[in-house]
């Protein structure tokens, strides 16, 4: 079953609104959860890590004031795209480690399909 | 910077033949090696490789890793049309870090 669980699948929203994410680990505490975009026909793109409890890294080229990344449980992450426009229409995918420094695969929630019209 | 180099990018092939897909990697610390399976949604996990020489199968896919020339493949035999997705390498280097993804191979298998 699935391991890593994100909300909502899709969206639809206007220009200049704000859309939140979440990404929640099921059954397991995840201190790091990772945050990559995919736009079409591109491969997986990080932009940020999420650390539970401290500020959030992010990837050269992601604004932090626009993604806003909120790590504030062991178990939730939430990704806050803030003004969006149309170019920050894109799949957006958490993932996080089953068992922290373990050697086990990330797993990734279903991902987040947003539209900005 | 590390580097996940994926070819082809692109495959077409008929149903029922076997298709290796490539995977190359420059990365500062090693830990491993992940091959996933994108079809409409998120990625979906297929092996993982740490060692050198040790083949992981699971039905008609399988996969090895080498080490030394730092590189791995995916092999599938006798395709089928539900295989069609892209096929997405990456690399993981040591303590909790983010992938490092190539930018994957799309193969479409044909009836």
């Amino acid at each position: 079953g699935a391991v890593v669980s994100q909300h909502p699948s899709w969206v639809i929203c206007k220009s200049g609104t704000s859309v939140k994410i979440e990404c929640r680990s099921l059954d397991f505490q995840a201190t790091t959860m990772f945050w990559y975009r995919q736009f079409p026909k591109q491969s997986l793109m990080l932009m940020a890590t999420s650390n539970e409890g401290s500020k959030a890294t992010y990837e050269q080229g992601v604004e932090k004031d626009k993604f806003l990344i909120n790590h504030a449980s062991l178990t939730l992450s939430t990704l806050t795209v803030t003004s969006a426009h149309p170019e920050d229409s894109s799949f957006y995918i958490c993932s996080a480690n089953l068992q922290t420094g373990s050697n086990s695969p990330l797993h990734f929630g279903n991902g987040t399909r947003l539209t900005v019209t | 910077e590390d580097k996940v180099v994926q070819s082809p990018l692109s495959l077409v092939v008929h149903e029922g033949d076997t298709v290796t897909l490539n995977c190359s990697y420059e990365v500062t610390n090693f830990r491993s090696l992940l091959w996933y399976k994108q079809e409409k949604k998120a990625p979906t996990f297929l092996f993982m490789l740490t060692s050198s020489g040790i083949e992981k199968k699971s039905g008609r896919l399988s996969s090895i890793l080498d080490k030394k020339e730092l590189f791995s493949i995916l092999n599938i035999t006798a395709t089928q049309t539900g295989d069609s997705a892209i096929y997405l390498c990456a690399v993981q280097n040591s303590g909790n870090t983010p992938l490092v993804f190539g930018k994957g191979t799309r193969l479409s298998v044909i009836a």
